[in-house]
């Protein structure tokens, strides 16, 4: 049981360049969540899935897109990077319903922008 | 919306002793839970302790204890003989129990150092 991975674990870019950021749960968790993390802001949601096929936008969805085609896993896109999007993201699956109170986190992925 | 406000930025603690970390939330909600979170070096998120916001019972899980008054507002996370593997971000969440699925709201993190 691997419970929630991430790939990769680090990545450089040079900005305008393209990527797709996996995650993949193996607990079979209806929800699953993006966030990021800057130094002095907390984590912050980019996007979020409350089923196979659908997503939402957090609190800053803008320059990423999602995709949750299977179950068990969830795509992060950045179509053109930019520096900005240095940060460390993570994903998270949960339960649904009022079981799902507890969300259990990857290892995170080192973006780096340059 | 709801906010959490974690106004520690840093704390340090000596080996053996005990630590109290604050966390405040604001929110308009009677249903909800509340989360301590500990991120080491390794970036891990990892769950420390949960609470849920209609049982009056402060949650606890070995040496971590939890002081949550709900009037207030607060829900401080006690660390009881620090040990050196403490050392970590400390994140408090929340989260509404009322509104179907909602994300988890975080605050901005404390930085724990152990002293040996």
């Amino acid at each position: 049981n691997a419970g929630v991975t991430q790939t990769p674990k680090f990545r450089v870019l040079k900005t305008g360049q393209s990527m797709t950021l996996l995650c993949a749960q193996d607990m079979n968790h209806e929800y699953m969540y993006w966030y990021r993390q800057d130094p002095g802001m907390g984590l912050r949601l980019i996007h979020y899935s409350v089923g196979e096929g659908t997503t939402a936008k957090g609190e800053v969805p803008d320059g990423y897109n999602v995709s949750r085609l299977k179950k068990q896993n969830f795509l992060l896109g950045l179509e053109s990077a930019a520096p900005s999007q240095t940060s460390v993201y993570f994903c998270a699956s949960s339960y649904s319903g009022r079981w799902g109170e507890t969300q259990y986190f990857g290892p995170g992925t080192r973006l780096l922008v340059l | 919306a709801q906010t959490v406000t974690q106004s520690q930025p840093e704390m340090s603690v000596q080996e053996a002793e005990t630590v109290t970390l604050s966390c405040t939330y604001d929110t308009s909600e009677s249903d909800y839970y509340l989360f301590w979170y500990k991120q080491p070096p390794s970036r891990q998120m990892i769950l420390v302790i949960r609470q849920e916001a209609y049982k009056q019972q402060n949650a606890t899980e070995n040496r971590f204890s939890v002081n949550f008054q709900k009037a207030a507002k607060s829900f401080s996370l006690k660390i009881s003989d620090s040990q050196l593997g403490d050392a970590a971000m400390y994140f408090c969440a929340y989260r509404s129990a009322i509104r179907g699925n909602t994300p988890l709201v975080f605050g901005k993190g404390t930085r724990l150092s152990v002293i040996a």
